[in-house]
């Protein structure tokens, strides 16, 4: 089966600007994470959701953070503005039910400068 | 609220040499419990996992962790390590029974010298 796909696996932008990053689950996969880590520390979760509904959003460092998954599928995650400290390594991962593990996609290295 | 703590943030062995991998977590509920391993350059795999049953989990590539409920611990362990298995290892815990988020642990890099 296809993995997780995540993309771009790279963005450089400038404070202010707005950035949109892309997660497409492993087909069927009802249940999407997305993690950050950033400048080497753990990886912290972010939001969960559960087919389209947004199941636990806690993890959301504030408001320019904004997750969507219209019809259940792909999600997308847009920050904006950015800023310098939302630099670091954004993660998907997908599973299908609690009784699994997750898959993870290969991540998205954001740098702004 | 779960914490992980992995005690190393940088191993180096030999090749050859045993590993052993600290993890512990702070959770007053039943929990399940993952190592995950990230190659240079690529993405996070789940080395193994332990969600009931025996203590003593194997995965892939050989490695085996030990889930120890008094100790809050799931230590992850190779006989003998190998140059490839320079990585970053990740611990990490969930609630058992929801497919809710995962807790990690900050990383260990292990650096395999040949």
């Amino acid at each position: 089966e296809a993995g997780v796909t995540q993309f771009p696996s790279h963005s450089v932008i400038e404070k202010g600007q707005t950035v949109t990053l892309r997660c497409d689950p492993i087909s069927g996969h009802d249940n999407l994470y997305w993690y950050r880590r950033v400048m080497g520390k753990e990886i912290k979760f972010l939001l969960h959701f559960v087919k389209e509904s947004k199941q636990d959003e806690s993890g959301m460092p504030n408001n320019r953070f904004l997750a969507e998954r219209t019809g259940g599928t792909y999600s997308t995650l847009k920050v904006q503005p950015a800023e310098l400290e939302d630099s670091g390594v954004y993660f998907c991962a997908s599973s299908p039910d609690q009784y699994y593990g997750y898959t993870f996609g290969s991540g998205t290295r954001l740098t702004v400068v | 609220a779960q914490s992980v703590s992995q005690h190393n943030h940088h191993v180096i062995l030999s090749e050859a040499a045993s590993l052993e991998l600290g993890c512990n977590y702070s959770y007053g509920g039943t929990v399940n419990l993952f190592w995950y391993v990230q190659y240079p350059g690529q993405h996070l795999q789940l080395l193994l996992k332990y969600f009931s049953g025996d203590p003593l989990v194997k995965g892939i590539k050989g490695f085996e962790a030990e889930f120890i409920k008094s100790k809050f611990s799931f230590n992850l362990r190779k006989p003998s390590v190998q140059w490839s298995d320079t990585a970053e290892y990740f611990c990490a815990v969930r609630d058992s029974g929801s497919a809710r988020q995962l807790t990690f642990g900050s990383g260990t890099q292990l650096t395999v010298l040949p």
